[in-house]
This record gives C-alpha cells, structure tokens and sequence, in this order.
C-alpha cells in the first residue's frame, strides 16, 4: 500500500516567519501536486512537480521534488495571514493519486 | 471559482435516510472523483467515472453508490446513512487521468443526526 506521510500535521507561528512542511514516502511517484484547502473550500491546486529535484517557486512558496521522486518539501518565506490553510500533497501513481492527510497551517498576526 | 457545481451545499438528514449528492464538472472534463472528508480521516478517494465508466474505486462503502450520465454530471448516492457518514464530500473534475490538475468543487456538508 502506498502511503504519504505529511509533516508536521499542525503548525502554527507569526507572521514572518520561514517555515517547511515535508511529504514523505517510500513509494516512487511519477509526479506531486501540492494543494491548499481553505475552510469551507475544496483544495486548490499550488503545484505540480514531475522531475527528481526539481524546484519551483510561486511567489513566496518553494516547492522542491526530492531527487528518488519519494518526497517532497513546501518553504514558505515570510509567512502571511494569507497562508493558512490545509496544506495537501498528492503523489501520481498507477493513474491514481495517493493523498497525504495534511498539514493544518496557520499564520498569526 | 473551479468550474465545478455541487449541490446542495449543505444537507441535515436522519441515520436510516438516503441522500442523492450532484455534481456537474468542469466543461470539457471527462472524469469526476467523489472525495470524503472528515476532521480526522482527511481526504479519502472514494470512486472516480471516466466519460460515463467507473475508472477506479477507493474506500466506497457498500452502502454508496455513483453514476456519470452521458452529459457528465455525476451523483454519488448515501443510503442507511450513520452517524459517522457525516463529513464534507468533495467533486473533483479533471480531463483526463487522475495525474492531471484535479478541479474541486465547493462541497456538501452532510450531517446525519
């Protein structure tokens, strides 16, 4: 079965702050989105990486695929009230996505 | 706004009940995925249609049950509901295969009291 592990689950810290949230497995997955859930909301799509190591920047946001295509890490800089949410990765594989359970950031004032 | 539709939004019915959840995807989307949510299980796959066919299936219940109609909505259909059916049920759109950009609609918040 695979599985993705997302770390840590919660996280909350002020406004500024630098900040990393990690999706881990021992699966090779053939791509990785990432996806941010708002309350009331259905999770929007940030991301989508498909080479090893690769990296791509949205705005504040750095998204890195580890070089085995196994995990994948989110940096956010300068965090912002604008930031929270539920932070999701899904890994593409067999022509289905495997979903972590998330990782529920919030961004205080 | 996602472009894809999904009624009602929410939705308060008795354990026993049967309820009927809609979904009209993304035009030009030929497959939907049935998401549930819950506050501590996240986001469990359920079951996705390609162009009218069910393509995979997640961890549905007997109980539950989905269809795609030939102009691509879709319904995903809760019967003898419980208490722990309550939860967020999320449509999702997409063009093709399940690797590509995935479109969520807003959801139904079902409660079972």
């Amino acid at each position: 079965t695979q599985l993705l592990e997302q770390s840590p689950q919660f996280l909350s810290i002020q406004e500024g702050e630098n900040l990393t949230v990690y999706c881990n497995s021992s699966s090779v997955f053939s791509s990785l989105q990432w996806y941010r859930q708002e309350p009331g909301e259905g999770p929007v799509l940030l991301v989508t990486v498909v080479t090893g190591g690769e990296v791509k920047k949205l705005k504040r946001l750095t998204f890195q695929f580890g070089d085995a295509r196994k995990d994948s890490s989110l940096h956010i800089t300068a965090a912002q009230p604008g930031d929270t949410g539920l932070y999701l990765c899904a890994g593409g594989s067999n022509y289905q996505l495997i979903w972590g359970a998330g990782t529920k950031l919030i961004i205080k004032p | 706004d996602s472009g894809v539709t999904q009624t009602p939004k929410h939705l308060i019915t008795a354990t026993g009940q049967r309820v009927t959840l809609r979904c009209s995807p993304r035009s030009g989307d030929l497959s939907v995925y049935w998401y549930q949510q819950s506050l501590d299980q996240g986001l469990q796959f359920l079951i996705q249609y390609y162009n009218g066919e069910e393509r995979a299936k997640g961890n549905i219940l007997e109980r539950f049950s989905a269809q795609q109609f030939p102009d691509l909505h879709s319904e995903l259909n809760l019967s003898s509901l419980e208490l722990g059916d309550s939860a967020l049920y999320f449509c999702a759109s997409s063009v093709g295969e399940p690797n590509e950009k995935l479109f969520f609609g807003s959801g139904t918040q079902l409660s079972v009291l």
